[in-house]
């Protein structure tokens, strides 16, 4: 089952904040995030480990809430690099046992003005 | 270190045809998956490589298949093109170590008419 992104898309002016949402009805061992922009190949930003362990981009967070099967990627001070198309991309086995499948969303189009 | 590469980038084939795709991980990594794109259907995985082995395998019809080598580069097959096999497809790498974050490459734009 594909997990489900919200919102669909964002606009933001520059130095604005977003919050984009990935939930999945399967248990989860992590969650990466990836961004794309239009005909580029997507680009990794976070990855988030069941038990805690983080690793990722400097300027953006990300949080993991094991219980409910879900996480949240929060953009702070928006930038116009920032904008793109933002894919959670889910993983249900542990520790490499996924053999590199990731189960992504449908994205959601974030788009910052100036 | 060098990013994922693929080639070619573009390629236009007609119904029938078959086509070979090439993917070149970043070097040390071990594990290759790829990944078909498309508006209607997203992201989605074809197969994965480690070790010269498929380890794991989407719900795509046979008519896609794939190998590794023994430097690790990758390629993906598709016999019989169809005018849905359009789409982008990405290959991406992973270390096999540690998270196991996956690195994508650039693409190649697959149209079929």
């Amino acid at each position: 089952q594909q997990p489900v992104q919200s919102p669909q898309a964002v606009i933001l002016r520059e130095g604005e904040d977003a919050v984009i949402n990935c939930s999945s009805s399967k248990a989860l061992y992590s969650v990466h995030w990836y961004r794309q922009k239009h005909g580029e190949a997507p680009v990794f930003l976070m990855i988030l480990l069941k038990g805690g362990e983080q690793k990722g981009h400097e300027k953006i967070s990300a949080s993991f809430n094991e219980k409910k099967q879900q996480s949240s990627l929060y953009l702070t001070a928006s930038q116009l690099s920032y904008s793109g198309t933002y894919f959670c991309g889910t993983e249900s086995g542990a520790g490499g046992t996924s053999y590199g499948k990731l189960t992504f969303g449908q994205g959601t189009i974030l788009t910052v003005h100036p | 270190k060098a990013g994922v590469t693929q080639t070619p980038r573009y390629l236009i084939k007609t119904r029938g045809q078959q086509v070979t795709l090439s993917c070149s991980p970043i070097s040390g990594h071990r594990s290759v998956s790829w990944y078909q794109q498309t508006p209607g259907q997203g992201l989605q995985f074809l197969f994965e490589y480690f070790s010269e082995t498929q380890r794991n395998k989407g719900n795509f019809p046979g008519r896609f298949s794939g190998r590794q080598f023994s430097n690790s580069r990758s390629e993906m097959n598709v016999s019989t093109l169809e005018l849905g096999d359009s789409a982008l497809y990405l290959c991406a790498s992973t270390e096999l170590a540690g998270t196991y974050e996956q690195y994508f490459g650039p693409g190649t734009r697959l149209t079929v008419t």
